[in-house]
């Protein structure tokens, strides 16, 4: 069953026309975390949540928002898609306690900007 | 900050082969994690290490945790067709730090 949830799996959206996209976890662990992929890269971090504590990294841009209404869902806005927003986009939660543990991905979200 | 170097980048094998794959870092990292990525999929976590000198397998997957804690490996033994991906290692530097810093990825085909 699957633990980490990401909707939709492909999001086809214009120029500049905000999206957002959602993520859901049936771990009740405390952190999730949002990446980038591009074609053939490692997943970059954009950002991560520790329960309500929002970490950002710090060459994320402006463009990308994220929000954790609850422990469960946590979302990616983003406000004006570009064409070079264009990627795979990777939600991922960790227990996160201080012996860090695993993290575990969703199957990701296919970003097509036209 | 930090950087996960992994070589090779890509491997072509034949099926049967064993492979092996590592990872190297600039800095000391606390935690391991080697994941597997197929195509339009999201990573899949295949094994973790938490002690430096830590050797660990998952079936034909065999991982260790490098003494300087600077490196870790990945070896697959006598490869299959559904090995064929994209396998990430990934790490954090301290415990309590939640960020995971990705390796460059190792593509791996296999030839029939």
């Amino acid at each position: 069953d699957a633990m980490v949830i990401q909707n939709p799996r492909y999001q086809v959206t214009q120029f500049g026309k905000p999206v957002t996209l959602s993520c859901s976890q049936t771990l009740n662990h405390n952190v999730m975390y949002w990446y980038q992929q591009k074609s053939s890269q490692a997943p970059k971090l954009l950002f991560h949540y520790y329960d309500k504590d929002f970490n950002n990294e710090a060459d994320t841009p402006d463009n990308f928002q994220s929000r954790r209404p609850n422990t469960s869902f946590c979302f990616l806005d983003i406000r004006s898609p570009g064409l070079g927003d264009a990627a795979m986009y990777l939600c991922a939660t960790s227990r996160g306690k201080v012996f860090s543990t695993e993290a575990f991905f969703g199957q990701g979200t296919r970003l097509t900007v036209v | 900050g930090q950087q996960l170097n992994q070589s090779p980048q890509s491997m072509f094998i034949q099926e049967g082969e064993d492979v092996s794959m590592n990872c190297t870092s600039s800095s000391i990292f606390n935690t391991w994690l080697w994941y597997k990525q197929d195509p339009g999929e999201g990573p899949v976590l295949l094994i973790a290490l938490y002690k430096a000198g830590e050797l660990t397998s998952n079936g034909r997957l065999t991982a260790q945790f490098g003494i300087t804690r600077k490196d870790s490996f990945l070896n697959i033994s006598a490869s299959i067709p559904s090995d064929v991906g994209i396998y990430f290692c990934a790490g954090r530097t301290n415990f309590g730090n939640e960020k995971l810093t990705f390796g460059t990825g190792t593509r791996l085909t296999i030839i029939p």
